[in-house]
């Protein structure tokens, strides 16, 4: 079973900032979060990723609550290309066999 | 840079018949390497890692078999396939446990 847990599904108007939520209460002081999108038939490909600290690059934001048990993707003004399946995932530094890609939430850009 | 190579893109094969996908990686050495499976709909599974030529690990029991002849070389195998290992066959590869994983574009697998 995924250790996180994300909406099925969002949709998202065009131009305007898509937030992603995804819970993570089990995560361990040494898990970093990190998120990936899937556009169809494609492999995933790596968004962003934090520790505790507010990330951000130049595909999104990430925020992670102080107790780091929740956090946000924040697509600040999303295209029609961002439509895709975004995968939250807990990974511990160390340890290979705990990479769990759940099922992801499937957010549509609407034009 | 680095660049990840997984073919073929697609596949068809019978029940009963081998198999075997190639991965490797371009511009870096001793990466680690990764195999999920993803069924339709679903999220990734991890199937197999390897953090060195000739290692490997399972996540799983399965009809399916990994190794690693080179460095940036990963091959997925199987000797008789089932109509259960059916699904979209991703590679991947980081530097570092806590880096992010890079994938291929994937081969899609079907079984008749």
């Amino acid at each position: 079973d995924a250790k996180t847990t994300q909406p099925t599904s969002m949709d998202c108007a065009e131009g305007r900032a898509a937030n992603l939520p995804c819970n993570h209460s089990t995560i361990s002081g040494n898990e970093y979060v990190y998120w990936y999108r899937q556009i169809h038939s494609q492999g995933p490909q790596y968004i962003i990723h934090g520790l505790k600290n507010n990330e951000t690059n130049e595909m999104a934001s990430l925020i992670i609550t102080e107790d780091r048990k929740s956090s946000t993707l924040i697509l600040p003004h999303a295209t029609l290309r961002d439509t895709a399946v975004y995968y939250c995932i807990s990974l511990p530094s160390t340890s290979y066999d705990k990479v769990i890609f759940g099922p992801g939430t499937s957010l549509s850009v609407i034009p | 840079s680095q660049t990840i190579h997984q073919w073929p893109a697609t596949l068809v094969q019978p029940v009963g018949s081998p198999l075997s996908l190639e991965c490797t990686v371009e511009g870096t050495s001793n990466p680690n390497l990764y195999w999920y499976r993803q069924a339709a709909g679903r999220g990734l599974q991890l199937l197999f890692y390897s953090v060195g030529i000739g290692q490997i690990s399972s996540e799983v029991p399965q009809n399916l078999s990994a190794s690693r002849p080179q460095d940036r070389q990963f091959i997925l195998s199987s000797k008789k396939l089932l109509l259960s290992d059916s699904g979209f066959y991703l590679c991947a590869w980081n530097r570092l446990s806590n880096q992010p994983q890079h994938f291929g574009d994937g081969t899609r697998l079907s079984i008749l």
